[in-house]
């Protein structure tokens, strides 16, 4: 129980352009998703907080016109990078709360590369 | 305010040896602590978890933490390396009752040798 996964698994973009990343949570519902931002040797950088129905919660310097968040039901949350930027290249990671276990699941990842 | 500190950012061992890996936080309350891995280019895996229960939390492949609350530390261990067991090791810390934010330390490549 508890998979969490993520699509694509590897996206490559032109520099420009608007990239989705979806997460879902498989076989339970998840109110709270986060997205995180791994660059590499680091650790995760928590960029928002998703909360199903509701506007994402955004740490501070994480631009929420670029990178929008929609929470639109109880298993799918979404990330887009508009107006993608080579900088923008990362490792992006998802996470659904579970609530029964009050533990957050994690994707496999999602790496982008913007030419 | 919460955080978390890896003290080792790497750690070799060799096949069939044991393993500590290092993870001392800071909250302000009673904290929840997490050991997730993570193997290259893959998402995190929960290998154990701490909740105010047992001090002495058994987790996933081996695995197991102590909460030493004066000592402010939550260290990983394994009494048996195997060669599988090369990753990332993140210790995370999260705060009291609804506050599901959640802070990551920093990592510890763990590398073993045959």
């Amino acid at each position: 129980g508890a998979v969490v996964s993520q699509h694509p698994s590897r996206v490559i973009c032109k520099s420009g352009t608007s990239v989705k990343i979806e997460c879902r949570s498989l076989d339970f519902q998840a109110t709270t998703m986060f997205w995180y931002r791994q660059f590499p040797k680091q650790s995760l950088m928590l960029m928002a907080t998703s909360n199903e129905g509701s506007k994402a919660t955004y740490e501070q310097g994480v631009e929420k016109d670029k990178f929008l968040i929609n929470h639109a039901s109880l298993t799918l949350s979404t990330l887009t990078v508009t107006s993608a930027h080579p900088e923008d290249s990362s490792f992006y990671i998802c996470s659904a709360l579970q609530g029964l276990s009050d533990t957050q699941y994690f994707g496999p990842g999602t790496r982008l590369t913007v030419l | 305010a919460q955080s978390v500190t890896q003290l080792d950012s790497h750690v070799s061992v060799s096949e069939g040896t044991p393993v500590l890996l290092r993870c001392n936080y800071s909250s302000s309350y009673s904290p929840s602590l997490f050991w997730y891995v993570q193997h290259p280019n893959k998402g995190l895996q929960l290998l154990l978890k701490y909740t105010s229960a047992a001090t002495l939390v058994k987790g996933i492949n081996g695995f197991e933490a102590e909460f030493k609350k004066s000592e402010t530390s939550f260290h990983l261990t394994k009494p048996s390396a195997h060669m599988s067991d090369a990753a990332e090791y993140f210790c995370v810390v999260r705060g009291p009752g609804g506050y599901q934010k959640v802070t990551f330390g920093t990592g510890t490549k763990l590398q073993v040798i045959p």
